[in-house]
């Protein structure tokens, strides 16, 4: 079964500063993997996806994505954090099959510091 | 521009009561789905309907149950609403190796 595995519920970074936020996975199909970000009582907004094709994905709002399998690992990267930019994050891996839904991490909120 | 609607953004129900959570997709997508979210659990999936009429467990289904008379149409219900459900509500709907999410409902039960 799939899984996936957020480090660190809450990270906190001055605005400007680098923003890591960490995905492990555990997929036993190659997997199609996923970050989507939630704002303050919206729903969920697709950031980027990999689905088997360049390693490293770019995403929207200057998000990016680095697949590295020997890892396992998902990480959630951008240069430099924007006040905006504070919110929840979820990493999630889909089932397998095409109808079978998506595996989500519990979730990083993202804090902001001016 | 895919866009998922659900019925309401927050909704206050009593213990007991029967339940009805609307979702409708507008890209005439196959697959839709069912989430709830917690806090520090974060979303897991309720059913999930490959076609009409079709549907299928996810990984929390006891409590609920679902309903897809259209394709556009995907509803979840809660048959005897308990404080335990609870939850944030979010439906999905989903293209070929992505998913569309609804802004979700709020539900209480008191």
């Amino acid at each position: 079964a799939q899984s996936v595995t957020q480090l660190g519920s809450h990270v906190s970074v001055s605005e400007g500063a680098l923003v890591l936020l960490r995905c492990n996975y555990s997929s036993s199909v190659p997997p199609y993997l996923f970050w989507y970000v939630q704002y303050p009582n919206q729903g969920l907004q697709l950031l980027l996806k990999y689905t088997s094709a360049a390693t490293l994905v770019k995403g929207i709002n200057g998000f990016e994505a680095e697949f590295k399998k020997s890892e396992t690992s998902f990480h959630l990267t951008k240069p430099s954090a924007h006040m905006s930019d504070a919110a929840e994050y979820f990493c999630a891996v889909r089932k397998g099959g095409g109808a079978d839904g998506l595996t989500f991490g519990k979730g990083t909120h993202l804090i902001i510091q001016p | 521009d895919v866009k998922v609607t659900q019925s309401s953004r927050y909704l206050v129900k009593r213990t007991g009561e029967k339940v009805f959570l609307e979702c409708v997709q507008d890209m005439d997508h196959e697959n839709m789905f069912w989430y709830r979210q917690d806090p520090g659990l974060g979303l897991r999936l309720i059913y999930f309907s490959y076609d009409v009429k079709m549907k299928e467990k996810g990984d929390i289904p006891e409590g609920y149950s679902v309903s897809r008379e259209k394709k556009e149409r995907f509803s979840l219900i809660l048959e005897s609403a308990s404080t335990n459900q609870t939850s944030m509500y979010l439906c999905a709907s989903s293209a070929p190796r992505e998913q569309y999410f609804g802004p979700g409902t709020r539900l209480t039960v008191t």
